[in-house]
Parts: C-alpha cells; sequence; structure tokens
C-alpha cells in the first residue's frame, strides 16, 4: 500500500522561527514530489515541485528537498511569519499513472 | 496559465438528491484528470482517474455508481453524487494535466474545490 506521513501532525512556534517539515514515502514508484499548502475551508495552493533529478527546490523563505533513497522530503521555512499559518501537504506523484499521493499533513500555526 | 476552474465552489442538497461538479482547465486540455475527496481534519484521497473519451478508472472502495464521472471533452470532467446522503458530505478537489506534459513532467493543476453538504 501507498503510504505517505507527515510529522508533526501539528506544530506551533513563535514568529521568527526557522522550521522543518518532514515527509516520508514507501512506495518506489513516487517519481516527484510535491508541496502544498491549505488554507482552512480552501484549496490546495502549490508551493513547490521537486522532481527525482532535481533533489532541491527554493522559492524565497521556502527551500524543499527530496532524498528518494530513503524516502524523505523535507520543508524548510525560514524567518516563519503569522501568515505561513496553515496545513502543510506533501503528495508523491506516482511515474507512469500520474496519481498523487497525499500525506497526513502537518498543521501549522505561528505565533505573532 | 495552467488553470482549473470548479463549480460549483459550494453546494447544499437534500438527501436522495444528485449533484453534479464540474472541473475544467481553461487554459490547456487534459487527457487525464482526477477527483479526489477530503474528510474533515483529514488528508485528500484520490477517488478516481478520469480518462477524456473512456470510462473513469475508480480506486479501491469508491462506488463507481454511486460517483459517477464523465470526461467529454478535453478540457471538462464532471462528478456526479448521485442519491447523496449526508456521509457523502465532504471536500471535493479535481485536478488536471496537461495534454502536451511529457512524461518527465508529472504534475496536475488544481481546482479549487468544492465543499457539499448533504443534509
Amino acid at each position: 500500500k501507498q503510504e505517505v506521513t507527515q510529522i508533526p501532525a501539528a506544530l506551533s512556534v513563535p514568529e521568527g522561527e526557522n522550521l522543518v517539515l518532514n515527509c516520508s514515502f514507501t512506495d518506489s514508484a513516487i517519481y516527484n514530489l510535491q508541496w502544498f499548502r491549505q488554507d482552512p475551508g480552501k484549496g490546495l495552493t502549490s508551493l513547490l515541485l521537486i522532481q527525482s533529478s532535481q533533489r532541491e527546490q527554493t522559492s524565497g523563505r521556502l527551500n524543499a528537498s527530496l532524498d528518494k533513497s530513503s524516502g524523505r522530503s523535507t520543508l524548510y521555512i525560514a524567518a516563519s511569519q503569522p501568515g505561513d499559518s496553515a496545513t502543510y501537504l506533501c503528495a508523491g506523484i506516482t511515474s507512469g499513472t500520474y496519481k498523487y499521493i497525499f500525506g497526513t499533513g502537518t498543521r501549522l500555526k505561528v505565533l505573532a | 496559465g495552467a488553470v482549473v476552474s470548479q463549480h460549483p465552489s459550494r453546494v447544499i442538497c437534500k438527501s436522495g438528491t444528485s449533484v453534479k461538479i464540474e472541473c475544467r482547465s481553461l487554459d490547456f486540455q487534459a487527457t487525464t484528470m482526477f477527483w479526489y475527496r477530503q474528510f474533515p481534519k483529514q488528508s485528500l484521497m484520490l477517488m478516481a482517474t478520469s480518462n477524456e473519451g473512456s470510462k473513469a478508472t475508480y480506486e479501491q472502495g469508491v462506488e463507481k455508481d454511486k460517483f459517477l464521472i464523465n470526461h467529454a471533452s478535453l478540457t471538462l470532467s464532471t462528478l456526479t453524487v448521485t442519491s447523496a446522503h449526508p456521509e457523502d458530505s465532504s471536500f471535493y478537489i479535481c485536478s488536471a494535466r496537461d495534454l502536451g506534459f511529457t512524461s518527465v513532467r508529472t504534475e496536475a493543476f488544481f481546482g479549487q474545490g468544492t465543499r457539499l453538504t448533504v443534509v
């Protein structure tokens, strides 16, 4: 069974902290990985897509890495802000079928 | 570019009725669209893969007669929840993959979701 898990499930930090969200997957069919942000009651906002050949992607204060050999990805958020408060989802994208397998999510709260 | 429009964004229906949700790719063509469901405080689960001009492929445990999927054109897929019950209340999200993408480019683009409430 394909599984994508995220740790921690919830995180509360003071503003300004750097933080790391973890994502792990068990299926070798996962080819690429994408991180999303979801605000309460809303859809998905794509943050970063990491292709298996790239290993790392950066956008502003966000940096995501991918290690397929260990089945892990991390999302690093620098200098967190209250506006970063949301649920962060990672999703493995399977080769061939292009299905997204979503992780369990990390609910982040950044305190002002 | 790469916009996926989902309609309606919110719908309330009575138990026993059917409701249709549309997913449109606005600026690209999509042979493949996907439908996901998200229950409160849970992650997204793939329900089915919709292929233009052919039958949808449903994930294990998803009733194909209850969740009817039609992908009649390269820009439109619809999900119809038939004989809806309160337990079908959920957030439904579609995604679409650009026809022009090669196998290396795997990402899909997501709609903004439809919140279905069955009363």
